[in-house]
């Protein structure tokens, strides 16, 4: 089955800087990378998401990029905020029978000002 | 248009008791994931259902077992609870179309097994 690594798991960066966050999976059929981040004791929240027929994707400061040969991924935060500090969480569709999600372990990202 | 909502958002029980957590996807949404969240584990795949049948199920006993209504609102169950269960339950919706995979999630219940 579908297996996702994710790294680093803590990330401390200054205000301004950029983060980076990599991720691999393992099911070459995947075709759906979502990118979460969970706020303390609050739900997931979606930030990013990329299909595997797509190379790299932009919002604002956030970027994802895929690379299908290599089987992974990476969410870019640029200029980074004090209110950028959560736990991200990239994952992996299960399969092609529905929208089932794998999940990295999580990447706690800390940014001082 | 209202998120999905989780109830009860908090639950002690005892080692041995069962438990039902519900889950209220949002409109139109037909498809509902569960997920374990632990400290140590991270976000693990229980189970996902879509009209009423189990599409997909992770790497959990049994004792994990769900269903799902036909107004696609969604349950849960624990049996015989163990002391490894206490953990945030989090169920996310999807609509489910064509070329569509985004989960939303709720809020959560937070189980502790005493």
């Amino acid at each position: 089955g579908e297996n996702v690594e994710q790294h680093p798991s803590t990330l401390s960066v200054q205000e301004g800087d950029s983060a980076v966050i990599k991720c691999t999976y393992s099911d070459s059929a995947s075709n759906y990378f979502p990118w979460y981040k969970q706020e303390l004791g609050k739900r997931p929240q979606l930030i990013i998401d990329i299909r595997s027929n797509v190379g790299e994707k932009k919002d604002q400061r956030i970027a994802v990029t895929l690379n299908k040969t290599a089987k992974h991924f990476s969410l870019h935060i640029t200029e980074t905020q004090p209110e950028d500090s959560a736990v991200y969480f990239c994952a992996a569709r299960l399969n092609q029978a529905g929208t089932a999600l794998i999940f990295g372990k999580g990447t706690t990202l800390s940014v001082s000002s | 248009k209202a998120g999905v909502t989780q109830t009860p958002r908090y639950l002690i029980k005892t080692r041995g008791q069962q438990v039902t957590l519900s889950c209220s996807p949002i409109s139109g949404h037909r498809s509902v994931s569960w997920y374990q969240q632990t400290p140590g584990q991270g976000l693990q795949f229980l189970f996902e259902y879509f009209s009423e049948t189990q599409r997909n199920k992770g790497n959990f006993p049994g004792r994990f077992s769900g269903r799902q209504f036909s107004n696609s609102r969604s349950e849960m169950n624990v049996s015989t609870l163990e002391l490894g269960d206490s953990a945030l339950y989090l169920c996310a919706s999807s609509i489910t179309g064509t070329e569509t995979y985004e989960q939303y999630f709720g809020p959560g219940t937070r189980l502790t097994v005493t």
